[in-house]
């Protein structure tokens, strides 16, 4: 009930084309859904986040679709640039608990 | 600068030692938490404080230990019992609130620990 699947493990992507992260969860309680960025040898740092009250949210070049009645949510992520080349976690959490993470991607953005 | 400041970077332990990793946080944040993050894994929570003088177990706490005198530190004990510890710890903070959600995490730069 708490875990969150994220796919696909691995990606790779030529630069100025679009990466696609997806997720999936279970338990209805959550309410809060975030996602999280992190380089090599780095902590992971917040990108952008999300509430099930919008079914979509963009900053710049980054947009979580989310829907609801499915259970999912994804990370879309535009003209994507070398500079993007990390990993990227997508998390949930329920009122008053804490996060749950999914299993990371690891996105190569190729030159 | 404000943030979270962990200790060493890099750590060598030998077998059946004791090593203890630290987390410093001047965010003023309520909740405390240590991740550990396996090469190409997700990450794994082993213990959370939502204040002072409090902590809970997280998912994979067995073999390690913390405790949480002061608001602003975190220290994370990894014992001789945790078996393969070879790992990146990740510390974090957020504000507590309680009953919401969308706390921000903030995480340390981590901490690698190897055993030889």
């Amino acid at each position: 009930q708490q875990q969150v699947k994220q796919s696909p493990q691995s990606l790779i992507v030529q630069k100025g084309g679009i990466s696609i992260i997806n997720c999936a969860y279970e338990n209805t309680a959550f309410d809060y859904f975030p996602w999280y960025q992190q380089f090599p040898g780095k902590g992971p740092a917040l990108l952008i986040a999300i509430r099930p009250d919008v079914s979509e949210k963009k900053e710049g070049r980054f947009t979580i679709s989310f829907n609801k009645s499915a259970k999912q949510f994804s990370l879309h992520i535009m003209d994507s640039q070398p500079g993007d080349s990390a990993t990227y976690f997508c998390a949930a959490n329920p009122s008053g608990s804490r996060l749950t993470f999914g299993e990371g991607t690891q996105l190569t953005v190729n030159p | 600068d404000g943030g979270i400041t962990q200790s060493p970077k890099y750590l060598f332990r030998k077998e059946g030692q004791n090593v203890t990793l630290s987390c410093e946080q001047n965010l003023n944040h309520d909740a405390m938490y240590w991740y550990r993050q396996d090469p190409g894994q997700g990450l794994r929570l082993i213990y959370y404080s939502q204040i002072v003088n409090d902590f809970q177990k997280g998912d994979i706490a067995e073999g390690y230990s913390v405790s949480r005198e002061k608001k602003e530190s975190f220290p994370l004990t990894v014992t001789s019992a945790q078996k393969n510890p070879t790992a990146f710890y990740l510390c974090a903070s957020s504000i507590f609130r309680k009953g919401a959600s969308g706390n921000t995490i903030y995480f340390g730069e981590g901490s690698w620990l190897t055993v030889v």
